[in-house]
């Protein structure tokens, strides 16, 4: 199965809401990353967050990591119908760094 | 914005076909990676590529081909295109370092008929 799993799968809240989804992995980790993915399109990097980092901020996003869990979150404060997206988290293995585990995504849906 | 491009975007072709999606970019980055991914579904990693005249098998299996001849090209081939071929194919790059993010083209949406 996947490294990576994302909950939930599907989120749809309100603007000016936040927005937070969890991501799962579980074998030992380099860095973390999420990603966002417009419908049909490729993916964008969002963030990274290394295995010795606990809480990483980029604007309205925030991340933390727990390697003891093996799990991160990404939090949108604020949100808005533009953040209307699948947003995937990526895993880079220790053992095999440069090669990308990616979750199922999580939906999110932002109305107006 | 990224120097990847993956054409063509969208290609509808007939079962039993010879087909190429070109994946180029233009970073000099030594990685390279095809995925695959039904819609709204997880990426599967198909291909990667760690640099010129290197390509391995990704996770998921795959009846596609790849080549990495030049460090900015790594076409993918599919030598009879089935239906069940129909999916998206992401191609991305990463540079050289552990914490380094990979840059994706904007996919190529395939149908086989």
């Amino acid at each position: 199965s996947q490294q990576g799993e994302e909950d939930p799968q599907a989120l749809s809240i309100q603007e000016g809401e936040n927005a937070t989804m969890n991501c799962s992995y579980k074998t030992s980790i380099n860095n973390l990353q999420w990603y966002r993915q417009n419908s049909g399109r490729g993916l964008v990097h969002l963030i990274l967050i290394r295995s010795n980092e606990r809480e990483k901020h980029s604007g309205r996003l925030r991340v933390t990591l727990d390697t003891s869990k093996k799990s991160s979150s990404l939090l949108i404060t604020a949100s808005r119908a533009a953040d209307t997206a699948s947003y995937f988290c990526a895993t880079v293995l220790t053992d095999s760094w440069g090669k990308f585990q990616f979750g199922a995504g999580t939906q999110v849906v932002v109305t107006p | 914005e990224a120097d990847i491009y993956q054409t063509p975007r969208y290609l509808v072709i007939g079962t039993g076909k010879k087909i190429t999606l070109e994946c180029s970019q233009t970073m000099g980055h030594d990685k390279m990676y095809w995925y695959q991914q039904d819609p709204g579904m997880e990426l599967h990693l198909i291909h990667y590529s760690y640099g010129v005249n290197s390509t391995e098998k990704g996770d998921l299996s795959s009846e596609s081909t790849v080549s990495r001849i030049r460090t900015e090209h790594f076409p993918l081939t599919l030598e009879s295109a089935r239906p069940s071929h129909t999916s998206q194919y992401l191609c991305a790059s990463i540079a050289v370092g552990r914490n380094t993010e990979a840059f994706f083209g904007q996919g190529t949406r395939l149908t086989v008929v």
